[in-house]
């Protein structure tokens, strides 16, 4: 079965920091990642998707996450944060050859403080 | 872009109730998709639907829960008599066929509640 952690509840930084939302996870096989954002009143949001390749992958609105495949994560980050930023973060994860439904974890909440 | 649009926002019901929640997936997408989030818990997948018929299920999705795409837009997540465990968001999603990225476009969510 495939499964993701999203280890951290809340990530509060200051504007202008990095950031970084933290995920692991666990499929058979290879597996694609992905990274949704969700802003208030509106739907997930696809941010960036790993599948090969480049273990870093950029995405939208400045976002990027590494791929480690040793350690099983698939950390968002950011090097500048925004006020704007401030979101809940999904990271979903399919295996390669299983399911085609991704799995999602239970959100991390990201406050950037100006 | 485009949307997936959701209603109704916020649904409360009576435990036993039937509810249906609704949903306008993106016009040309072909795949549809029900999740639900209880709180502070995780995103669940609940049920696939391609083609008319339904492609995936989990072990959620039992005879409580039917979907429908009645007229060609629409897409229908009905609860036949709720539980006060069915409280939570409801997520409908879609994605075009064949799209390289497979993102899934999501609705802003319906929230249940039973009473």
């Amino acid at each position: 079965a495939q499964s993701v952690a999203q280890p951290e509840d809340q990530v509060n930084v200051a504007e202008g920091n990095p950031l970084t939302v933290k995920c692991t996870y666990s499929v058979s096989g290879n597996p694609y990642l992905f990274w949704y954002v969700q802003y208030p009143n509106r739907g997930l949001q696809f941010l960036l998707k790993y599948i090969t390749g480049d273990n870093l992958v950029k995405g939208s609105y400045g976002f990027e996450a590494e791929f480690n495949k040793s350690q099983t994560s698939f950390h968002l980050k950011k090097p500048s944060a925004l006020v704007s930023d401030s979101a809940l973060y999904f990271c979903a994860v399919r295996g390669l050859g299983g399911s085609y439904i991704p799995t999602f974890g239970r959100g991390t909440s990201l406050i950037v403080h100006p | 872009e485009p949307e997936v649009t959701q209603t109704p926002s916020h649904q409360v019901t009576q435990m036993g109730q039937e509810v249906i929640l609704r949903c306008v997936p993106i016009s040309n997408h072909l795949y549809f998709y029900w999740y639900r989030q209880i709180l502070g818990q995780k995103v669940e997948f609940l049920v696939s639907f391609y083609n008319n018929e339904i492609s995936e299920k989990s072990e959620i999705f039992d005879d409580q829960f039917s979907v429908e795409r009645p007229d060609g837009s629409n897409f229908t997540l009905k609860i036949r008599s709720t539980k006060l465990e069915d409280s939570a968001m409801y997520f409908c999603a879609s994605k075009e066929e064949g799209h390289p990225n497979e993102k899934l476009f999501f609705g802003s969510g319906t929230q249940l509640s039973v009473l």
